[in-house]
């Protein structure tokens, strides 16, 4: 099965704190691609990273960071000294190869940067 | 614009109605998805175009829903007899794809919101 579990639903964090969101993915495919994707309140979906699966280097974008660790299947998304301008949901999303490039979607989690 | 666009933003139809939804995808972009999102819930999958032809339709939930791109730019979705549980924002994609390459980001358009009375 592919699937993909964003298991917190919500998180509230005070801004300026560190918050990760977590992502755990299963598939048979041993080449697939994870992406995390943004969706502020006004609903436009943000690309923010694509990951193939051979490379398990971790990446760095500004206060954006992400770890793909293949041994626990799991891709997770780190955002370091939070603003208020990162509240939205946060989106992990897997294409594996036989998809015909279809996305399969976590349910999201709501992240919340409190002033 | 250089983005997605989806027009209307909201519409608003009583059950049993036709309505159709619009994408305009980035210009040059040969692969166009739609998906549907639900309240608090992840984008679900309807159909995939590459080019003119649907290359996936598999996400198409019945035969109510039915999507071209007769000229492989815009894409019309569109849904007959609409019912209350068609409710959604229909979000539609776009991507410089070449089939058989390693996929590229999906840009994203505002969504159309649809509510079935």
């Amino acid at each position: 099965a592919q699937k993909v579990t964003q298991a917190q639903t919500e998180i509230s964090v005070v801004e300026k704190e560190d918050v990760t969101l977590d992502c755990v993915y299963e598939t048979r495919d041993t080449t697939y691609y994870l992406f995390w994707y943004k969706q502020p309140p006004s609903g436009e979906l943000v690309f923010l990273i694509r990951r193939n699966s051979f490379d398990e280097q971790n990446e760095i974008s500004g206060r954006y960071s992400w770890n793909f660790q293949k041994s626990t299947s799991s891709f997770n998304f780190t955002i370091t000294a939070s603003q208020v301008v990162d509240s939205a949901v946060y989106f992990c999303a897997l294409r594996y190869m036989d998809s015909n490039y279809q996305l399969i979607w976590g349910a999201g989690t709501k992240l919340i940067i409190k002033p | 614009g250089a983005g997605v666009s989806q027009t209307p933003s909201n519409k608003v139809t009583e059950k049993g109605k036709y309505v159709e939804l619009r994408c305009d995808p980035i210009s040059g972009h040969t692969a166009l998805y739609w998906y549907r999102q639900s309240l608090g819930q992840g984008p679900e999958f309807l159909i995939y175009f590459q080019g003119t032809g649907a290359a996936d339709d598999s996400g198409l939930p019945n035969d109510r829903f039915f999507a071209v791109r007769p000229e492989g730019s815009v894409s019309t979705l569109k849904i007959q007899r609409t019912e209350r549980g068609d409710s959604a924002v229909y979000l539609c994609a776009s991507s410089p794809q070449l089939a058989g390459a390693s996929p590229n980001e999906q840009f994203f358009g505002p969504g159309t919101r649809l509510t079935v009375l």
